[in-house]
């Protein structure tokens, strides 16, 4: 069965950084590229970044350009978001999925909340 | 950026009815080397993550009832319930995976009349 948790949420000040992870399990991860979407409570689903089974392409949302970093570690079974430079609209729930022709299979997502 | 917009909103159904959700995408997610629409519909439930009902426009996907159909090409796709049942009450999205960004439309809230 595939599992994936997110972790790594919480309370942050304005400008501040964070790094959230996903263990995934269930499926051969190195075969998959990965990504996360975040969700404002209430509101809609927005792609935030993505990459390639090898690290070898990365994608970001402009809003998140420059501040945020997607990564990988394939022996790990694990995928990262380090986030820096936080700002209040990115409070958000923030999903890992899976990519299949879309994504099927997300993990139950990390809160994060950016507040003074 | 492909925008992704859906109509309605919101709509309020009765049990055994028929549900129609639009979704239009600002250029085509065709792919014409490959016949494919590169475009997929989303259930969301509440504190639930979403969950991929279809993908390829109409492909359902495993354990997905079949009164849920999608259908569509280019830029316009419909999303079907033949016989809203209860346990549909949910959020639909759908999402493009054309191009990056992938992007999703804003989501329609469907519940029971």
């Amino acid at each position: 069965e595939v599992q994936l948790v997110e972790s790594g949420g919480g309370l942050v000040q304005p400008g501040r950084s964070m790094r959230l992870s996903c263990a995934a399990s269930g499926f051969k991860f190195d075969d998959y590229a990965m990504h996360w979407v975040r969700q404002v409570p209430g509101k809609g689903l927005e792609w935030v970044a993505g990459i390639s089974w090898n690290s070898g392409s990365v994608g970001y949302a402009d809003s998140v350009k420059g501040r945020f970093t997607i990564s990988r570690d394939n022996a790990k079974n694990s995928l990262y978001l380090q986030m820096s430079n936080l700002r209040i609209e990115d409070t958000a729930l923030y999903y890992c999925a899976k990519e299949t022709d879309g994504y099927n299979s997300w993990g139950l997502g990390t809160l994060v909340t950016v507040s003074s | 950026d492909i925008v992704m917009t859906q109509s309605p909103d919101s709509l309020a159904v009765s049990l055994g009815e028929r549900a129609t959700i639009n979704c239009k995408s600002s250029q085509s997610v065709l792919y014409r080397s490959n016949n494919k629409n590169y475009l997929a519909w989303y259930q969301q439930k509440p504190g639930q993550p979403p969950n991929k009902l279809i993908s390829w426009a109409s492909n359902r996907e495993s354990g997905v009832p079949d009164r849920f159909r999608g259908s569509g090409s280019g830029t316009d796709f419909t999303l079907t319930i033949s016989s809203l049942q209860a346990e549909d009450v949910a959020v639909y999205y759908c999402q493009q995976y054309y191009n990056s960004p992938w992007t999703f439309g804003q989501g329609t809230k469907v519940e029971i009349k």
